[in-house]
């Protein structure tokens, strides 16, 4: 099955700096990534994703990129808030075929600070 | 706005007893998932449904069951609690397809303790 891994575990920055969080993957079939924030006592909510036949999608201040190849995707968020501060996941997942994607296989999630 | 809801945010249960934490959603949504937190494990899936009556083991399912009678609903079954199943649980769901984004949407969570 599907492996992730997920890098930092934990990464520290001051206001105003941009901070990276690298994923890879192990199923060449994964063609969907997409990366969750979880805000500390509150739910995961989809801030972003990326489908395999495009390598780069920016929304705002977050981005993520995707190399097929290396099967590793990023999420760089640049200007970093205070806001910013929480817990993030990337995951994978494939068509499943039919109507549906398969099932999301998650990292072990970055713990994301930024300092004032 | 999708709306996920969770029987409990908090149970306390006894090692040995059969617990049931319930999911509800309100979008109509055909896929429902059921996942277990642990700090430094990320996510990790138990049990999925893509419609009702379906289900689908996860990656970790053992000691586990799930029930999907009505579309909205999806339940998650400890069979005979155990100490090692303390951990925060998240219900999620989505729209099936593949032309409609691809989003799951979380509950609030049920933090377990079992004693």
């Amino acid at each position: 099955g599907e492996n992730v891994e997920q890098h930092p575990s934990t990464l520290s920055v001051q206001e105003g700096d941009s901070a990276v969080i690298k994923c890879t993957y192990s199923d060449s079939a994964s063609n969907y990534f997409p990366w969750y924030k979880q805000e500390l006592g509150k739910r995961p909510q989809l801030i972003i994703d990326i489908r395999s036949n495009v390598g780069e999608k920016k929304d705002q201040r977050i981005a993520v990129t995707l190399n097929k190849t290396a099967k590793h995707f990023s999420l760089h968020i640049t200007e970093t808030q205070p806001e910013d501060s929480a817990v993030y996941f990337c995951a994978a997942s494939s068509y499943a075929g039919g109507t549906s994607y398969g099932k999301l296989t998650f990292g072990q999630g970055t713990i994301l600070t930024v300092h004032p | 706005d999708v709306k996920v809801t969770q029987s409990s945010r908090y149970l306390v249960k006894r090692t040995g007893e059969k617990v049931f934490l319930e999911c509800v959603q309100d979008m109509d949504h055909e896929n429902m998932f059921w996942y277990r937190q642990d700090p430094g494990l990320g996510l990790r899936l138990i049990y999925f449904s893509y419609d009702v009556k379906m289900k689908e083991k996860g990656d970790i399912p053992e000691g586990y069951s799930v029930s999907r009678e009505k579309k909205e609903r999806f339940s998650l079954i400890l069979e005979s609690a155990s100490t090692n199943q303390t951990s925060m649980y998240l219900c999620a769901s989505r729209r099936a397809g593949v032309r409609v984004r691809n989003e799951q949407f979380f509950g609030p969570g049920t933090r377990l303790t079992v004693l």
